[in-house]
């Protein structure tokens, strides 16, 4: 089976930066991916990373170590519209998600 | 592009009643996915679909639930006898096979 820690709850003031990690147990590993969910909302796609390394997109970016079997999610310049939950989700023969990132993004 | 449509938005039944949720994908996608999410339990997969064919069910809880796709636009979630515990949000999700999945805004079912 799979098994997804990531942490529960992180609040941060409006400009700073947040990175939430997440560590994984799966068999069978195709990549990581991390999803984002607003209070009320459908989970939307953020990222992908099938390889070691840094995949950066705009203010958010996303790295992968698949022999720490461990990657993170970047949040930079933060804005209150980045409140939201945040899941990290292996993909093997399917997506198992992990139980998501609460930010709280303060003036 | 309309996205992923579900319907009903909200269900409200009550204990014991047969519910039905429904999924239209993402035109050209071929594989669909039902989910559900609770606070509890966070975002399970119940089953997921390939080219209409039921690929993984082994996250459907029990026998209570069942799911078709009798053609590439259209699925059903069907629970019957429903109970208090299935009270959550159900989503369908749509993809081609690539890495990002497309939601549906989801159903609210809650059984009294």
């Amino acid at each position: 089976g799979q098994s997804l820690e990531q942490p529960s709850e992180v609040t941060a003031v409006e400009g700073a930066i947040v990175q939430i990690n997440c560590t994984y147990q799966t068999s069978g590993f195709y990549g990581l991916s991390w999803y984002q969910q607003h209070d009320g909302g459908a989970p939307t796609f953020l990222s992908y990373n099938a390889l070691d390394g840094l995949e950066e997109t705009g203010r958010f970016s996303s790295f992968l170590s698949r022999s720490d079997s461990y990657g993170y999610l970047l949040l930079q310049e933060l804005q209150m519209k980045d409140s939201a939950s945040y899941f990290c989700a292996v993909k093997s023969d399917k997506l198992s998600f992990g139980a998501g990132t609460t930010v709280t993004v303060r003036a | 592009d309309a996205g992923v449509i579900q319907s009903p938005r909200h269900e409200v039944t009550e204990m014991g009643q047969e519910v039905t949720l429904r999924c239209k994908p993402i035109s050209g996608h071929d594989y669909l996915f039902w989910y559900r999410q609770t606070m509890m339990r966070g975002l399970e997969l119940l089953i997921y679909f390939n080219n209409n064919v039921p690929i993984d069910d082994s996250g459907m809880p029990e026998d209570r639930f069942s799911a078709k796709m009798p053609n590439a636009s259209f699925s059903t979630l069907k629970i019957q006898p429903s109970e208090p515990r299935d009270s959550a949000v159900y989503f369908c999700a749509s993809t081609t096979g690539v890495n990002e999945q497309f939601f549906g805004p989801g159903t609210r079912l809650t059984v009294l």
